[in-house]
């Protein structure tokens, strides 16, 4: 079954402890982001990445980092979690191609810095 | 960066009605999608619209895109139960086509 996977599905982490959500996708899409949904503020891209060694920010990347060093998977590290960065956390890819802006989304994260 | 606005934020509805909700946006778009996210999932495509004017449907959804480039609409005609979740439209955000920007959502709500 075509699919973004993630992992964990829940967390629950001390501020400052560093860690990671994995997000790996069986589509051989070129492009993948993360995304952060909060109430009231919608989805907001984290990152995002157009192929292998190739990423970029998106609107909220201030305490995230991303590496691409294979093209199914998109890990997303906080290396010094803090409450704020409290969420729901999804994992995207799409195929290239100037109409193929649709992403397809993983289950999501569901992260708790206490 | 660039800014969408949806409205409304939420709506209360009865199985039968029909919904509409919009979505504005600060600039230009030249692609505009719509999303659906059920409870506990995460978001699933629903309709693309690549050209102004487009009006696309997909079963009792139909979205238009706005002859203004500027906003986008979405109509779910005769409600059922199983509507029930948050629409959001998306478009490309800039020059980057790995940027994609949501609205607030719509929550949706339809009472048997």
């Amino acid at each position: 079954e075509a699919q973004v996977t993630q992992n964990p599905r829940y967390l629950i982490t001390v501020t400052g402890k560093k860690l990671t959500v994995t997000c790996s996708q069986n589509m051989n899409h070129e492009y993948m982001s993360w995304y952060r949904q909060d109430p009231g503020l919608g989805l907001r891209q984290i990152y995002y990445s157009m192929n292998v060694e190739v990423t970029d920010k998106g609107d909220v990347p201030e305490g995230y980092k991303v590496s691409r060093k294979e093209k199914r998977n998109f890990p997303l590290i906080l290396e010094s979690p803090s409450p704020n960065q409290t969420s729901l956390y999804f994992c995207a890819s799409r195929p290239s191609g100037r109409n193929n802006y649709g992403y397809t989304f993983g289950s999501g994260t569901r992260l708790t810095v206490v | 960066g660039q800014q969408l606005n949806q409205s409304p934020q939420s709506m209360f509805i009865q199985e039968g009605e029909d919904v509409s909700m919009n979505c504005t946006s600060s600039s230009i778009f030249n692609t505009w999608l719509w999303y659906k996210q059920d409870p506990g999932e995460g978001p699933v495509l629903l309709i693309a619209l690549y050209k102004a004017g487009e009006l696309t449907s997909n079963g009792r959804l139909t979205a238009q895109f706005g002859i203004t480039r500027k906003d986008s609409f979405l109509n779910i005609s005769a409600s059922i139960p199983s509507d029930v979740g948050i629409y959001f439209c998306a478009g490309p955000g800039g020059t980057s086509y790995g940027k994609l920007t949501f609205g607030q959502g719509t929550i949706l709500t339809v009472h048997p």
